[in-house]
């Protein structure tokens, strides 16, 4: 059984610059969430995909948007990026929202 | 509205030692609740969940939690602290409205002396 992945590991971009980040979920999850965990901060929810809908989202501006794809994995696209969107991006997946979140390693962004 | 506290941004402890990590959470109805522990450079593993039933629960790696709702708490604990143990902890709450999203806290970092 495959874990969740996320590609890729480290980013680095400038301020006003677009990112994308992609998350592979784990065999049989239909569910994926997106984390933000800036540094000494616990993570925070930035949205959830489920079978390829957006069906809930935290309290993040439309520059962070997102996909999920018919084999449920996903993307969070980042636009104007902004110092503070320097962070550890973190990827969950689930079956159906589901009991369990399983995590990826992560992608850490850092903006300059 | 739903949220979660950990009163303790560091524990030291002595390896052998036992561990107790704080963690109150706010929340209207029965929460579920989790304990995660993230290592450097390291997504987020599950350490152990409280859905309803036994208040005690037991996780992975030695650790359980005991679920108090008259204290709004959520306290983990370890008898012997190993110093593989060293990491970073958070205690989550789960939100249930259109989506499933985990509600975290700030997590408490370990550290374990030799």
């Amino acid at each position: 059984e495959t874990g969740v992945t996320q590609s890729p590991t480290h980013l680095i971009k400038t301020r006003g610059q677009q990112v994308t980040l992609r998350c592979s979920s784990q065999s049989g999850h239909n569910t994926v969430s997106w984390y933000q965990q800036a540094l000494g901060q616990g993570p925070q929810f930035i949205f959830q995909y489920y079978r390829e809908e957006e069906n809930g989202r935290g309290n993040f501006p439309p520059r962070f948007s997102g996909l999920q794809f018919p084999n449920y994995s996903s993307e969070l696209n980042v636009n104007a990026l902004e110092l503070d969107d320097s962070a550890l991006y973190l990827c969950a997946s689930s079956f159906s929202g589901g009991d369990e979140q399983f995590f990826g390693p992560g992608t850490r962004l850092t903006v300059l | 509205a739903q949220s979660v506290t950990q009163p303790d941004i560091h524990i030291t402890v002595s390896e052998g030692a036992s561990l107790e990590l704080r963690c109150n959470y706010s929340y209207g109805a029965t929460p579920y609740l989790f304990w995660y522990v993230q290592s450097p450079g390291q997504g987020l593993q599950l350490l152990l969940k409280y859905f309803s039933g036994d208040t005690l629960v037991q996780g992975i790696k030695g650790f359980e939690a005991e679920f108090k709702r008259s204290q709004s708490s959520f306290n983990l604990r370890k008898p012997s602290v190993h110093w593989s143990d060293a990491a970073e902890y958070f205690c989550a709450v789960v939100k249930m409205d259109s989506s499933y999203k985990l509600i975290f806290g700030s997590g408490t970092r370990l550290l374990v002396r030799p």
